[in-house]
């Protein structure tokens, strides 16, 4: 299957900590992106990279891709509360985004 | 300018009846999509309309299950003799990309509730 996996499945952070998010998956890729999903709703990009990239930074995202791996990790820095949320990574190829099943990220005060 | 929309927020019919759910994309956006996402699942991928080219449907669950997008524009998702198990948040995007690789902008989704 092409789908991400998303590891771990819940992660609790204190405030101001960073959180490490991993994504995992099986064919080759055109490129992976990452979404936030707040209260179930409609989801939010937040960043895309593509296959011949290796790192990429928004504010306080940043997002690592290793090809030869079959992985990626998106990187919160100095965490807030607002962060609590899901993300999913969704990889895309043979024209097509598919989406991982997300990870509950909860980010005490 | 607007994102995308959709309509209605929330419903609740009854097992057996029909519903429809419809999705207003982002003006100019060539490339359509709606999932399914059951609670604390992942996104569930059920169709895809891309400019005027014949729809990828492939991830329509079973023949209960149709899409039309009229005019390029606004689409609407059928759900005939709807199921218990068809209750789950149904959400559309949208995006620019003609690959079906780019960005995609959600809507807010329509929670289907079956009883």
């Amino acid at each position: 299957s092409q789908q991400g996996e998303e590891d771990p499945q819940a992660l609790s952070i204190q405030e101001g900590e960073n959180a490490t998010m991993n994504c995992s998956y099986k064919t080759s890729i055109n490129n992976l992106q990452w979404y936030r999903q707040n209260s179930g709703r409609g989801l939010v990009h937040l960043i895309l990279i593509r296959s011949n990239e290796r790192e990429k930074h928004s504010g306080r995202l940043r997002v690592t891709l290793d090809t030869s791996k079959k992985s990626s990790s998106l990187l919160i820095t100095a965490s807030r509360a607002a962060d609590t949320a899901s993300y999913f990574c969704a990889t895309g190829a043979n024209s097509k985004l598919t989406f991982g099943k997300g990870i509950t990220l909860s980010v005490r005060p | 300018g607007a994102g995308v929309s959709q309509s209605p927020s929330n419903k609740v019919t009854e097992k057996g009846k029909d519903v429809e759910l419809r999705c207003d994309p982002i003006s100019g956006h060539t490339a359509l999509y709606w999932y399914r996402q059951s609670l604390g699942q992942g996104l569930e991928f059920l169709i895809y309309f891309q400019g005027n080219s014949a729809p990828d449907k492939s991830g329509l669950p079973s023949d209960r299950f149709s899409a039309e997008r009229t005019g390029g524009s606004v689409s609407t998702l059928t759900i005939q003799r709807t199921q218990q198990e068809d209750s789950a948040v149904y959400l559309c995007a949208s995006s620019l990309a003609l690959t079906g690789l780019g960005t995609q902008y959600f809507g807010p989704g329509t929670r289907l509730l079956v009883l």
